[in-house]
């Protein structure tokens, strides 16, 4: 199977800095990867997504890093705002129709 | 304009009762999920349906039922609460099985507490 793990569960930083969130995944077989953020009282919240076959994908203010060598995955957010504040998750797709889940990490910017 | 509604978002009830979540999405697509979220944030599938015929359906006690009239609705009837069942209840859908582009749309969720 698939488990995933988040590194912190709550990120603080001060508005106009960066912010990275990090997710580490167990099956190298997994192929298909997306962050997601949800804002209180809401649902979660497409962000980004990456396939296994790149390392990196940019959108806008955002960036996700993808290193299968390590099964690790992060989101980068630059010049967090306020309005970033959320619980962002990733959820890994493994064994073709199955996605996991990580807990969930508070991002907290700081005014 | 709401892509996946779900009603109620609120739902208090006593342990015993039986009770459903309705979920309707206007977005064309062929598969509906429920999620269940737990007081951790971990998010869980339940239940998947696509075009109104059960494809995933996880570990979930019996006292759970799906119920897809149609490809645009998936409901979720509980029966004999407990209070264990005290959730966030999220459905979701997507436009292929399994997700492929942009995963799920997720709706706003029913917090349900058993008490």
């Amino acid at each position: 199977g698939e488990s995933v793990g988040l590194h912190l569960p709550t990120l603080s930083v001060q508005e106009g800095d960066n912010s990275i969130i990090n997710c580490a995944y167990s099956n190298s077989a997994s192929d298909y990867f997306i962050w997601y953020k949800q804002e209180s009282g809401k649902g979660p919240q497409f962000i980004i997504d990456i396939r296994s076959n790149m390392d990196k994908r940019q959108g806008q203010r955002v960036t996700v890093l993808l290193n299968k060598t390590v099964k690790h995955l992060s989101l980068q957010i630059a010049a967090t705002q306020p309005g970033d504040s959320a619980v962002y998750f990733c959820a890994v797709r493994y064994n073709f129709n199955k996605f996991y889940f990580g807990s969930g990490t508070k991002l907290n910017v700081k005014p | 304009d709401t892509a996946v509604s779900q009603t109620p978002k609120y739902l208090v009830t006593q342990m015993g009762n039986d009770k459903s979540i309705k979920c309707e999405q206007n977005l064309g697509h062929d598969t509906m999920y429920w999620y269940k979220q737990d007081s951790k944030k971990f998010l869980k599938i339940m239940f998947s349906y696509n075009n109104k015929e059960l494809i995933i359906n996880e570990t979930v006690p019996n006292r759970f039922s799906p119920k897809s009239p149609d490809k645009a609705h998936l409901n979720l009837h509980i029966n004999s609460l407990e209070l264990g069942d005290s959730a966030v209840y999220f459905c979701a859908s997507s436009q292929d099985f399994p997700p492929a582009n942009y995963g799920y749309t997720f709706g706003s969720g029913t917090r349900l507490t058993v008490v």
